[in-house]
C-alpha cells in the first residue's frame, strides 16, 4: 500500500509569488492535514479536510489556503510569498478524522 | 488552548541504555500521538494513545489520564534509534499540538 505522497520535494521560489503544493493520501484515507515546520516555531497545524470540506483550521494568515478534491487528494496554496514562509510542509493522511495520522515526506520551501 | 510539554530537549546515550522521553498536556487533549523524525524531514507515526499502554517492538508508550503526562520508552537503544521525538495532542476538534521535541542522540 503506497503512503503519503507529497510533490515537489523540494521548491524555491522568490518573494511575491505564489505556490501550490500537493498531497496524495494513502489509498481509503479521507482526512488531509497540513502543518509547518520551522526551526524557530517547530510543527504547526495549518489546515484539514475531511470529504472536500475543511473542517479546521490554524492560526495563518488568509495568503495560506488549502482545498481538497473528490478522490481525497489536497493542494495547499501560499499566495505573495514571504521569507519566513521558509519551511517543511508536511501532511498527513487517517481514515477519518482523529484517527492516527501518517506523515508524508513533506515539502522543503525555500523563499529568496 | 491545548498544549503540549516535552522533556528533555536533548538526550544522549549510550546503546543499550534504557530511554524515557516524557510528555504532559493540558486539558483539552484526548489523544496523544508519538512520532519519530529523522533527519531529512520524515515524520513516521510511532503510537497514538488514548488511554492504558502500546507496544511496539523495543518501543513502549504508556499514558496517565489523570496525571495528563504520557511517556515514551526505548529498550536496549540503537544508534539506529537516533531522531528526534515529537508527542503531539489532539483535541476535540483533533487539531494537533505538539510538542517542542526530543533530540536522542544514541551513541556506538
Amino acid at each position: 500500500k503506497a503512503g503519503v505522497t507529497q510533490t515537489p520535494r523540494y521548491l524555491i521560489k522568490t518573494r511575491g509569488q505564489q505556490v501550490t503544493l500537493s498531497c496524495s493520501p494513502i489509498s481509503g484515507h479521507r482526512s488531509v492535514s497540513w502543518y509547518q515546520q520551522t526551526p524557530g516555531q517547530g510543527l504547526q497545524f495549518l489546515f484539514e479536510y475531511f470529504s472536500e470540506t475543511q473542517r479546521n483550521k490554524g492560526n495563518f494568515p488568509g495568503r495560506f489556503s488549502g482545498r481538497q478534491f473528490s478522490n481525497s487528494r489536497s493542494e495547499m496554496n501560499v499566495s505573495t510569498l514571504e521569507l519566513g514562509d521558509s519551511a517543511l510542509y508536511l501532511c498527513a493522511s487517517s481514515q477519518t478524522v482523529g484517527a492516527e495520522a501518517f506523515f508524508g515526506q513533506g515539502t522543503r520551501l525555500t523563499v529568496v | 488552548k491545548n498544549e503540549v510539554e516535552q522533556s528533555p530537549q536533548n538526550l544522549t546515550a549510550q546503546e543499550g541504555e534504557f530511554i524515557t522521553i516524557n510528555c504532559s498536556y493540558s486539558v483539552g487533549i484526548s489523544a496523544l500521538h508519538w512520532l519519530q523524525q529523522h533527519p531529512g524531514g520524515g515524520i513516521v507515526s510511532l503510537f497514538m494513545l488514548s488511554s492504558g499502554k502500546k507496544k511496539h517492538g523495543r518501543l513502549i508508550a504508556t499514558i496517565n489520564i489523570q496525571e495528563k503526562h504520557s511517556s515514551l520508552h526505548i529498550t536496549a537503544s540503537h544508534p539506529r534509534d537516533s531522531a528526534v521525538y515529537i508527542c503531539a495532542g489532539g483535541g476535540s476538534n483533533y487539531k494537533l499540538t505538539f510538542g517542542k521535541g526530543t533530540l536522542l542522540t544514541v551513541n556506538p
